[in-house]
C-alpha cells in the first residue's frame, strides 16, 4: 500500500514569508509526528498527533510554528515570518496507534530553504 | 535530557567487510531503541526494533545488541555491499509519557566495490 507523502518535496521562500507543509500518512494511522533535520543532524521531534488532537507539542521551537489535523488524516505544518534559521528537511511519520512498541513509518521529508 | 550520540559519524569500508556502528544514551530509562537507514533525498526506513527487555534482534546480515544498562547499542552489519551505503540513525524512545523518537546524529557509511 501507499506509504507516508509530503508536499511539497521541496519548498524555497523568502525571509518573512508564511510556508505550508503537507502531510498524508498510511490510511488508517491515528497517530502522526512531524520532526525537523537539519544538515549533518539528526531528526528532532516537533509536535504529536493521535487523531485531531496534537497530544505532545514540546516540540516546536516558538510560536511562528503551528500544526493541525482537522480530520484525523492529512496534517499541515504552517511556518510565519520564516528564518533563514528554519531551513531544513522537515519529516512527517505516522504509526498505526502510537504506542510505543509500533514502528514509525517516514515519509520522505519536505526540504525546505529560506533565502 | 535524553541524548543520543553515535560513533564513528563516517565510516568508508571495502566490499566483503563487517562493520559495527556505535550508539551510546544518556538515559537508560527507555522503552524501545530503533536502528534506521536514510538514503540521500529520502525519508527513514527501520531496520530493526529493539524492545528495552530484549539483548538482541537480528534482520539479515543486521543484528542490532542492546545493553540498557550501560546506555550501548551496536549495529553488526556483515559482509557488507556497497547498497549498504547510507546513513544509519539511532533513536530511542522514552519509558513514560508519549512517544517521539530522540535521534542520534547519525553514521555515514560508505561500502567501497
Amino acid at each position: 500500500g501507499a506509504g507516508v507523502s509530503q508536499t511539497p518535496s521541496n519548498k524555497v521562500t523568502e525571509k518573512g514569508k508564511y510556508v505550508e507543509l503537507r502531510c498524508d500518512p498510511i490510511s488508517g494511522h491515528t497517530a502522526l509526528y512531524w520532526y525537523r533535520q537539519s544538515l549533518g543532524q539528526g531528526p528532532e521531534f516537533l509536535i504529536y498527533f493521535q487523531g485531531t488532537g496534537a497530544a505532545d507539542d514540546s516540540g516546536l521551537p516558538n510560536d511562528r510554528f503551528f500544526a493541525v489535523r482537522p480530520e484525523g488524516s492529512v496534517s499541515t505544518l504552517k511556518i510565519q515570518r520564516t528564518e533563514r534559521g528554519d531551513s531544513a528537511v522537515y519529516l512527517c511519520a505516522s504509526s498505526p496507534s502510537g504506542r510505543r512498541v509500533e514502528t514509525q513509518y517516514f515519509g520522505p521529508g519536505t526540504r525546505l530553504l529560506v533565502l | 535530557k535524553q541524548e543520543v550520540t553515535q560513533i564513528p559519524a563516517a565510516l568508508s569500508v571495502p566490499e566483503g567487510e563487517n562493520l559495527v556502528l556505535n550508539c551510546s544514551f544518556t538515559d537508560s530509562a527507555i522503552y524501545n531503541l530503533q536502528w534506521f537507514r536514510q538514503d540521500p533525498g529520502k525519508g527513514l526506513t527501520s531496520l530493526l526494533l529493539i524492545q528495552s527487555s530484549q539483548r538482541e534482534q537480528t534482520s539479515g546480515r543486521l543484528n542490532a545488541s542492546l545493553d540498557k544498562s550501560s546506555g550501548r547499542s551496536t549495529l553488526y552489519i556483515a559482509a557488507s555491499q556497497p547498497g549498504d551505503s547510507a546513513t544509519y540513525l539511532c533513536a530511542v524512545a522514552r519509558n513514560s509519557g508519549n512517544t517521539p523518537l530522540v535521534f542520534g546524529k547519525g553514521t555515514r557509511l560508505s561500502v567501497i566495490a
